[in-house]
């Protein structure tokens, strides 16, 4: 049963904590995108990875960080940099990150700051 | 600056009925747009595109519309089923690109 999993659901931060979130897929995507989503707003692009050890900013990549040893894996990491950390994210993969490609979407994780 | 609006926050229409989604994007250079469907608690999943070479593309309940001129589509769900009731985005891609979201449209479809 393919597709892209998140976790987790929901996430607590404190103030001056950096967080982690994940994603995995198994679909065997080179493509992997991070998202932000805040209400009223588009889904805004974070960060993103079109091959392994390699990735770009997105528009919004300030005060997040990710890494992409493995292809399957594509986790973000919220630093204390982030001042606005609340929000729900999305992560997707695409098949090679080409034009006119569809990309997969996950469940989301949202994140909450105490 | 959103270079992709939907200006409608929420639709509410009859089981039955069409439901018309509408998205205006003000970036000439896009070519290609999406429309993806989102369920509560759930990630957006892909629902129908077109090219900027067509103006119409069609599956099964779902049409979208695009009139370049006016820098405008619409998505258009021929007859609306309860189920349908999700968030809708309307997405657009400059060639080569990433792809650009517009704010959503909550549809609701009463029985």
């Amino acid at each position: 049963d393919g597709g892209i999993t998140q976790s987790p659901k929901y996430l607590f931060r404190k103030e001056g904590q950096n967080v982690t979130l994940s994603c995995e897929q198994n679909l065997n995507h080179d493509a992997m995108y991070w998202y932000r989503q805040d209400p009223g707003q588009g889904l805004r692009l974070i960060y993103y990875s079109q091959i392994v050890n390699d990735f770009q900013k997105g528009d919004i990549a300030e005060g997040y960080s990710v890494s992409r040893e493995k292809k399957e894996s594509f986790p973000l990491t919220v630093t204390s940099a982030q001042k606005n950390p609340t929000a729900f994210y999305l992560c997707a993969s695409s098949l090679a990150g080409g034009p006119r490609e569809t990309q997969y979407f996950g469940p989301g994780t949202r994140l909450l700051v105490l | 600056d959103q270079q992709v609006k939907q200006n409608s926050p929420s639709l509410s229409v009859q089981e039955g009925r069409i439901s018309i989604l509408n998205c205006d994007y003000t970036n000439s250079m896009f070519d290609y747009f999406l429309w993806y469907k989102k369920y509560p608690a759930e990630g957006p999943t892909f629902l129908i595109s077109i090219s900027s070479i067509k103006d119409k593309n069609e599956d099964g309940r779902f049409t979208v519309f695009l009139n370049k001129s006016a820098k405008h589509l619409s998505l258009h769900i021929v007859p609306s089923q309860p189920g349908d009731s999700a968030v809708y985005f309307c997405a657009a891609m400059e060639y080569g690109n990433k792809l650009v979201f517009g704010a959503g449209t909550i549809l609701r479809v009463k029985s």
